[in-house]
C-alpha cells in the first residue's frame, strides 16, 4: 500500500487565489519531507525541505512567501501556493524520508491555475 | 550545489534493443538512487547503490555505481514496451539534517513494439 499520500491529486483554481496541497506519511513519523515541482517530461526540481516543528529550508530561486510550507505534525506537511498564477501550474510531488534514508514519494498533485 | 548530468535526455528504441543511461557528477554522493516514473504518478524507486564499484541487477536492468561514487549507469537488456517511462537518477547528500536528493534531468525512454 501507499506509504505517502498526497491530496488533492488534481486541483483547478482561479488566478489570484490560494491552494493548499497536503502530504501525509501513512506508515511512520517523518521529521523531514521534501516538496518538488515537475514540468511535463522534465525532472523533479526540489523546492524546499520541510522540517517538523521548524521553518522549511527553501532552495535558491524558490519564493518562500509564495510557496508556504507548514510541517505542523510528524505525519503532515502542507504546501500552499499563494496568489496563484497560470505559470504556477505544474505537477507538485512530496516525498518523505524514512528509515535508512529511504525516500518515499507521494502520488503527486496536478495544479492548474486558470 | 551538487549537479547530476544525466544522458541521454530522450531515447527511442525498438523492442529487443539494449540501452544505457548515464548519470555523472563532479561531486561525491553518499548513495545514488534510480527511479522510474509514469506520467502523472510519483517516481518509484528501482535501486539504491551505496558502495563504489557496486553492481546491482534487477531482472533485465543492471545498475552500476562508479568507484569514486560520482557516476552511475543503468543498462537495460532486451528492452520491452513496458520499460517505457521517465528514468531518473538521484544523488543523496550526506545524512543528518541536511540530507536531500539531487535529481538528474531524466531520460525519457520510449520502447516501440
Amino acid at each position: 500500500g501507499a506509504v505517502v499520500s498526497q491530496h488533492p491529486s488534481r486541483v483547478i483554481c482561479k488566478s489570484g487565489t490560494s491552494v493548499k496541497i497536503e502530504c501525509r506519511s501513512l506508515d511512520f513519523q517523518a521529521t523531514t519531507m521534501f516538496w518538488y515541482r515537475q514540468f511535463p517530461k522534465k525532472s523533479l526540481m526540489l523546492m524546499a525541505t520541510s522540517n517538523e516543528g521548524s521553518k522549511a529550508t527553501y532552495e535558491q530561486g524558490v519564493e518562500k512567501d509564495k510557496f508556504l510550507i507548514n510541517h505542523a505534525s510528524l505525519t503532515l506537511s502542507t504546501l500552499t501556493v499563494t496568489s496563484a498564477h497560470p505559470e504556477d501550474s505544474s505537477f507538485y510531488i512530496c516525498s518523505v524520508r524514512g528509515l535508512g534514508n529511504t525516500i518515499y514519494f507521494g502520488e503527486g498533485s496536478w495544479l492548474t491555475v486558470v | 550545489t551538487q549537479l547530476l548530468e544525466q544522458s541521454p535526455q530522450f531515447l527511442s528504441i525498438q523492442e529487443g534493443e539494449n540501452l544505457t543511461v548515464y548519470c555523472n557528477s563532479s561531486s561525491v554522493f553518499s548513495s545514488l538512487q534510480w527511479y522510474r516514473q509514469e506520467p502523472g504518478e510519483g517516481p518509484v524507486l528501482l535501486v539504491t547503490v551505496v558502495t563504489g564499484g557496486e553492481v546491482k541487477k534487477l531482472k533485465r536492468l543492471t545498475f552500476q555505481f562508479g568507484d569514486a561514487r560520482k557516476d552511475s549507469s543503468l543498462h537495460i537488456t532486451a528492452a520491452q514496451p513496458g520499460d517505457t517511462g521517465l528514468y531518473l537518477c538521484a544523488g543523496a547528500s550526506s545524512g543528518g539534517s541536511n540530507y536531500k536528493l539531487t535529481f538528474g534531468k531524466g531520460t525519457l525512454l520510449t520502447v516501440n513494439p
